[in-house]
């Protein structure tokens, strides 16, 4: 079975300031990853995935995130945070890519001014 | 981009009562998705399916029925509600090779 781990609900850092949120998986076999980010009231939008390759992935607004499968983590980063990026942010594994996508409980990011 | 249409946005009913869900999607995808998102539990996987007439049984499957009518619609079922189901519904779908998944606004559903 896969599960994803995310160990901080709540993560505050300042704006400008760099950001790291953790992720960690369980998968017997290569995952797909993903990170996704829900604004309020809204739906999940993907951030970036990974399944082979380049184990740093780029997403969008300056996101990246790194595989490293002796880990098995999936961290998601970003060199400097604005206040637009507060959100609840989710990473999910999949063993097949469209098939029971499962999520972590999700990190909620604020940005002090 | 791909649109995912639920109805209705907010539902409150009583436990026991009948309700249904309903999800749209206009892009053709073959996959759609129930997920029920609860404050630390992310979101969990109801029921998904690979296409009309398919359903198959995800994670939290419990006092849920689901229905794929067509290609663009998939119904979750409520059929005898319990206060255990309040909870903010998604929908979602995808298609073959993608693996990106585009999410509905959600449906908050209260059962008092």
């Amino acid at each position: 079975a896969q599960s994803v781990t995310q160990p901080d609900a709540r993560v505050t850092v300042s704006e400008g300031a760099s950001l790291q949120l953790r992720c960690k998986y369980s998968y017997s076999g290569t995952p797909y990853l993903f990170w996704y980010v829900q604004y309020p009231r809204q739906g999940l939008q993907l951030l970036l995935k990974y399944y082979s390759g380049d184990p740093v992935v780029q997403g969008v607004n300056g996101f990246e995130a790194e595989f490293i499968k002796s880990n098995s983590s999936f961290h998601l980063r970003k060199a400097s945070v604005h206040w637009s990026d507060s959100a609840v942010y989710f990473c999910a594994v999949s063993a097949h890519g469209n098939e029971k996508i499962t999520f972590g409980a999700g990190t909620k990011l604020t940005i002090k001014p | 981009e791909a649109a995912v249409t639920q109805s209705p946005r907010n539902k409150v009913t009583v436990t026991g009562g009948n309700v249904t869900l309903s999800c749209r999607q206009t892009n053709s995808h073959n996959y759609m998705y129930w997920y029920r998102q609860d404050t630390g539990h992310g979101l969990r996987l109801i029921h998904y399916s690979y296409g009309a007439g398919n359903l198959q049984i995800g994670d939290v499957p419990d006092g849920y029925k689901a229905t794929r009518t067509t290609q663009e619609d998939f119904f979750l079922l409520l059929e005898l509600a319990s206060p255990s189901q309040t909870s903010l519904y998604f929908c979602a779908s995808s298609d073959i090779g993608t693996s990106e998944v585009f999410f509905g606004k959600g449906t908050r559903l209260t059962v008092v």
